[in-house]
């Protein structure tokens, strides 16, 4: 079992404003780091999966820095909307040897954008 | 895209029965899928690996005779929580991998509520 830090745990933010949350994880073992959105009733939807010491993803507005040598990544919202309000997840995934997609999931930080 | 369904969405069982969550991946095969268990504010836990034509592999704490896993098929598996009881009400959502890159897909999980 994997100890993954989210922080922070909520956010409140305004419609347009820019918003960054951290994932903390072990950095020995390491072999991916997974995003996830969750919205209230639905799947969990994949953002990125990043493997590299200094990957930077981006998909329209949102985009994920990861840095594996202190164990740390952070996800930044530009320009937040309402729909972007979901719960944002983090899950390493620990060497290559464990079987995809055996995930440790954080606690999540649940995301609120108010018109 | 991929696509895992889950069924039920939500069942109430009473104390002592058996009930089955049934975890399909629509339009991929998965050889193996994952269970996780969420409890109130809390992240996802996984429960256990389940491989298809052989026995699950149970996190460390999870009871395999409380939690029957079943992958029949490369488009099936089941979680079966036996003897039910009311602190095994919760909500489950099961994972598969699609085995084409590195990204692993979620049902929309299930609540059960043990009375």
């Amino acid at each position: 079992i994997l100890n993954v830090e989210q922080s922070p745990q909520s956010l409140h933010v305004q419609e347009g404003d820019s918003t960054n949350f951290t994932c903390s994880f072990p950095s020995s073992n390491f072999y991916a780091l997974h995003w996830y959105r969750w919205e209230t009733a639905k799947s969990p939807e994949a953002l990125f999966v990043m493997t590299l010491n200094g990957d930077e993803k981006k998909k329209g507005r949102i985009s994920a820095t990861l840095n594996t040598k202190e164990g740390y990544s952070y996800l930044y919202i530009k320009g937040s909307q309402p729909e972007d309000s979901a719960t944002y997840l983090c899950a390493p995934q620990a060497d290559r040897g464990s079987t995809l997609g055996r995930l440790y999931f954080g606690r999540g930080t649940q995301l609120t954008v108010w018109p | 895209g991929a696509v895992v369904s889950q069924h039920p969405s939500r069942v109430i069982c009473k104390s002592g029965t058996s009930v089955k969550i049934e975890c399909r991946s629509l339009d991929f095969q998965a050889t193996t899928m994952f269970w996780y268990r969420q409890f109130p504010k809390k992240s996802l836990m996984l429960m256990a690996t389940s491989n298809e034509g052989s026995k699950a592999t149970y996190e460390q704490g999870v009871e395999k005779d409380k939690f029957l896993i079943n992958h029949a098929s490369l488009t099936l598996s089941t979680l079966t929580v036996t003897s039910a009881h009311p602190e095994d009400s919760s909500f489950y959502i099961c994972s598969a991998p699609t085995g084409s890159g590195n990204t692993i897909y979620f049902g929309e999980g299930s609540w059960l509520t043990v009375v």
